[in-house]
């Protein structure tokens, strides 16, 4: 089974701070994506990569950056975390040529 | 803009009835669409698909619908089961970008 795994269900920060929101797959997915996902708003991609190193923003990038090292690994970073980015975060993943994403179990991010 | 969306953001079934969770897009160049279920406290699983040259497809239970008239998507679930109680989102891709846009979501609630 595909497993996408995010390091951390629940995290509680303060205004100001870094965070790091890490994501692996164990599948050799080509393609991986970070979404958050807010009541009535849906899902909303922040960034999503194709390939090491590659990263493409997504529809709300702004306050986000991502880093993409290794194929396995897609990390979302918070350079200055506000409140208004309190959120559950989906990290995804998928083959190339393929819209099937799999999905991780979501960190929920609270920002103080 | 362009936007995939449901009509309605709950609907509440008896269980062993068929349930119809529709959702529009506005994309005309959509060519791949997915539903995926999200049950609380996870992340959204991949229902089924269905590409843009079908109008139907069937898969254990549940049937995807393609109006590409009207450009509406609908998820048929039949004989529905409390287990089936969830968010649905339907997604559509176009071959130009590769990245799924997301519907807000909808809420089904099984009734015992």
């Amino acid at each position: 089974d595909v497993k996408v795994t995010q390091s951390s269900r629940y995290l509680v920060k303060r205004t100001g701070e870094k965070v790091f929101l890490e994501c692996v797959q164990d599948m050799d997915h080509e393609n991986m994506f970070w979404y958050r996902q807010d009541p009535g708003l849906g899902l909303r991609l922040i960034y999503f990569s194709y390939d090491v190193k590659m990263k493409e923003k997504g529809d709300i990038p702004e306050g986000y950056s991502v880093s993409r090292e290794k194929k396995e690994r897609f990390s979302l970073i918070l350079e200055s975390a506000s409140t208004n980015q309190t959120s559950m975060y989906l990290c995804a993943s998928s083959p190339s040529g393929t819209g099937e994403l799999f999905f991780g179990e979501g960190s929920r991010l609270t920002v103080l | 803009g362009e936007s995939v969306g449901l009509h309605l953001p709950t609907l509440s079934v008896q269980e062993g009835d068929n349930s119809i969770i529709n959702c529009a897009y506005s994309n005309s160049a959509s060519d791949y669409f997915i539903w995926y279920k999200q049950e609380s406290g996870k992340g959204p699983q991949f229902i089924i698909d269905i590409r843009s040259n079908m109008d139907k497809r069937q898969g254990q239970r549940v049937t995807v619908l393609l109006n590409k008239t009207v450009k509406h998507l609908s998820l048929q679930i039949a004989a529905t089961q409390p287990g089936d109680s969830a968010v649905y989102f339907c997604a559509d891709l176009t071959g130009a970008n590769s990245k799924l846009t997301f519907g807000k979501g909808i809420t089904l609630s099984v009734r015992p």
